[in-house]
């Protein structure tokens, strides 16, 4: 069956400091990845998308990484902030134009 | 651009009432929609794709007559709970492409910002 794994629930770093999410997949060969941001009771915000023939991508503070052998994408938040606290979420294309989704990390930055 | 609008925000009913929940395209055409069940420290999990003009699609397990979806115009989705009951208590979030009625696979999912129903 397919399946999407982020590899903690719960993450806690200092600021200033890089925070790392994994998100592993299995039984997948998506086009691209996209991760989104999910604050307390609130709807995801979009934040990156990767393609599979991109290695990296940036977005300011953000990097997010692909590998399609290992079936895994590396999200980095660089000089975290307690701004940056959220559940961080990454997602598959389906069939059907449906994105499916890992269950999440929460990331808490101390000030 | 590409702002979903989801109403209420909150809302708490009785066991065997029904709850609508409205989601608005504010300022784009979406033919297609999705319905989200999140519970606490879960996954967003598929609960149906709402199609406008024709009857929703429902993923497997999921009661589409329990979770009536309309999608009567280009820029509204409804989903009614129908006799709620407590496990029916969640986080429902709907969502569109933000291109609107063509569908780019690699552009962004813009979500609702949910609604929490609590079922007593």
């Amino acid at each position: 069956s397919q399946k999407i794994e982020q590899n903690s629930e719960a993450l806690n770093i200092q600021e200033g400091k890089t925070a790392t999410l994994t998100c592993n997949y299995t039984n997948y060969s998506p086009a691209y990845l996209q991760w989104y941001r999910q604050d307390p009771g609130r709807g995801p915000v979009f934040l990156l998308l990767i393609r599979e023939n991109e290695k990296e991508k940036r977005k300011e503070r953000l990097k997010v990484t692909f590998d399609t052998t290992l079936k895994q994408s590396l999200f980095h938040i660089t000089a975290s902030q307690p701004a940056d606290s959220a559940t961080y979420l990454c997602a598959l294309l389906i069939n059907d134009y449906k994105l499916s989704f890992g269950a999440g990390t929460t990331v808490t930055v101390r000030a | 651009g590409a702002v979903v609008s989801q109403h209420p925000s909150w809302v708490i009913c009785k066991s065997g009432t029904s709850v609508k929940i409205e989601c608005r395209s504010l300022d784009f055409q979406a033919t297609t929609m999705f319905w989200y069940r999140q519970f606490p420290k879960q996954s967003l999990m598929l609960m149906a794709t709402s199609n406008e003009g024709s009857k929703a699609t429902y993923e497997q397990g999921v009661e589409k007559d329990k979770f009536l979806i309309n999608h009567a115009s280009l820029t509204l989705s409804t989903l009614t709970v129908t006799s709620a009951h407590p496990e029916d208590s969640s986080f429902y979030i709907c969502s569109a492409w933000g291109t609107g009625q063509r569908i780019i696979l690699n552009s962004p999912l813009h979500f609702g910002n949910g609604t929490r129903l609590t079922v007593t």
